[in-house]
């Protein structure tokens, strides 16, 4: 199984300030990494899949890059709806076995 | 605009079995070559998938969870189900449904999520 690791744990920042989340795998997943934005009581919404390409209708403010077994995703300046919990996903298994990173909590600061 | 509702109990009894349907409106199940999955998250953790299924009916499972899981879908009601067998507290989570093509990641939209309580 292959296993996400996602830093750090919480993160803390200013609106209008850049938040760069780390996701890094146990072993390389090439580019088949996605990234979801999860607030409150609500499901995940997916951000960025491929890596690096973003979903339709993401804010161009969101960025992804790596491949291999190192990710980040970028918010190149924070607006009040990002402060949410942010998750990486790995798809390279097969048989598909997919897994999640543990998660970001980005909080205002 | 495709939508996924989901149904099912809010509670289920420990060693009882848990059922949830996510019924698709808006779209086929059986179009466009899509996987329907299950994913769930225990309160307050993070996300875990569960497996999926065609509509021709090819699963796959999370291996830690295959030997209690089974994944149905009736393609007539436009719907896929999930059953999971001998619940403890470990299984009270959110339960979501959701949409992947085969090797892709997870597409929106997710149904609303279901939070299962096994407790007696």
């Amino acid at each position: 199984e292959i296993v996400m690791t996602q830093s750090p744990a919480t993160l803390s920042v200013s609106p209008g300030d850049r938040a760069t989340l780390s996701c890094r795998a146990s072993q390389s997943i090439s580019s088949f990494l996605a990234w979801y934005q999860q607030k409150d009581g609500q499901a995940p919404r997916l951000l960025i899949y491929g890596a690096s390409t973003r979903a339709t209708g993401v804010p161009a403010r969101f960025s992804g890059s790596g491949s291999g077994t190192d990710f980040t995703l970028t918010i190149s300046s924070l607006q009040s709806e990002d402060f949410a919990v942010y998750y990486c996903q790995q798809y390279n298994e097969w048989p598909p076995a997919y897994t999640f990173g543990q998660g970001t909590i980005l909080e205002i600061k | 605009q495709l939508q996924l509702q989901q149904s099912g109990p809010g509670l289920v009894k420990p060693s009882e079995t848990l059922s949830l349907t996510c019924t698709v409106s808006g779209g086929s199940i059986s179009g466009s070559n899509y996987y329907w999955g299950w994913i769930r998250q225990p309160p307050g953790r993070g996300l875990e998938w569960i497996g999926s299924i065609s509509y021709s009916g090819s699963t796959y499972f999370n291996p830690s969870l295959k030997s209690r899981v089974t994944i149905s879908v009736d393609t007539s009601k436009n719907q896929f189900s999930l059953k999971l067998t001998s619940v403890s507290a470990a299984d009270t989570a959110v339960y979501y449904c959701a949409r992947h093509k085969v090797g892709q990641q997870m597409r929106d939209p997710w149904g609303q999520g279901t939070l299962v309580t096994v407790s007696s």
